[in-house]
């Protein structure tokens, strides 16, 4: 199964800890997509990535939130000094990147900060 | 404006059809869509339609696009239990790669 995968599926944090999510994209996919979920909305757009590059973070808190897209390995979403209200539901996206194109969700990270 | 707006809860019979409505504002969107979510689970791309078209039908799933007004609706024919989820609309503004997502309408289907 090539889908886009996410770990892990559930993180339990307390506050002021680091959080660390993974998305790996669909086989053949090079563009990645962040998405925040808070309880009871829809998705959020975060941030947009290619490999080594990001190239729109305008849905990015200014502080504490970072995302990288290597030349290998994952997507890292990084959650610095995590706050009660940074639980929600993470989600990552992946196309092809031809324009328009149609993107594939997996199946989230659940983050609950206590 | 990028607001795609969605009623939150829709409530039908088992074989009956259901109809969820969403709105948008950009009208430079080529692409709608519609996405299912079960609960704990991630975004299921149900269909979606190019704003060239009026019409898409998939199976049970008629879509239709209303681009004067800017309304988008999903019929569900003969709807199922396991058709129970929460439906997202999604535009995908022209100047943009990300999409904009209304909030949900959670449909529940009774036997």
């Amino acid at each position: 199964n090539a889908g886009v995968m996410q770990n892990p599926r559930h993180l339990v944090r307390r506050r002021g800890q680091e959080a660390r999510l993974r998305c790996s994209p669909m086989k053949g996919h090079s563009h990645v997509y962040w998405y925040r979920q808070l309880p009871e909305e829809g998705l959020k757009f975060m941030v947009y990535l290619q490999k080594e590059n990001i190239i729109d973070e305008s849905g990015m808190p200014k502080e504490r939130f970072s995302a990288e897209f290597p030349k290998e390995g994952p997507s890292i979403l990084r959650i610095q000094q995590v706050v009660r209200g940074d639980s929600a539901a993470y989600f990552c996206a992946s196309s092809s990147g031809l324009a328009q194109e149609t993107q594939y969700f997996g199946p989230g990270t659940r983050l609950l900060v206590l | 404006g990028e607001d795609v707006e969605q009623s939150l809860f829709l409530s039908v019979r088992e074989g009956d059809s259901s109809v969820i409505n969403c709105t948008y504002t950009d009208s430079s969107s080529t692409y709608l869509y519609w996405y299912k979510q079960e609960p704990g689970a991630g975004l299921q791309l149900l269909t979606y339609i190019f704003s060239n078209m009026d019409m898409k039908q998939d199976q049970r799933l008629t879509v239709l696009l209303n681009k004067k007004d800017k309304h988008l609706s999903l019929r569900i024919a003969d709807t199922q239990t396991g058709d129970s989820a929460i439906y997202f609309c999604a535009e995908n503004p022209g100047s943009a790669r990300q999409l904009t997502f209304g909030s949900g309408t959670q449909l529940t289907v009774l036997p």
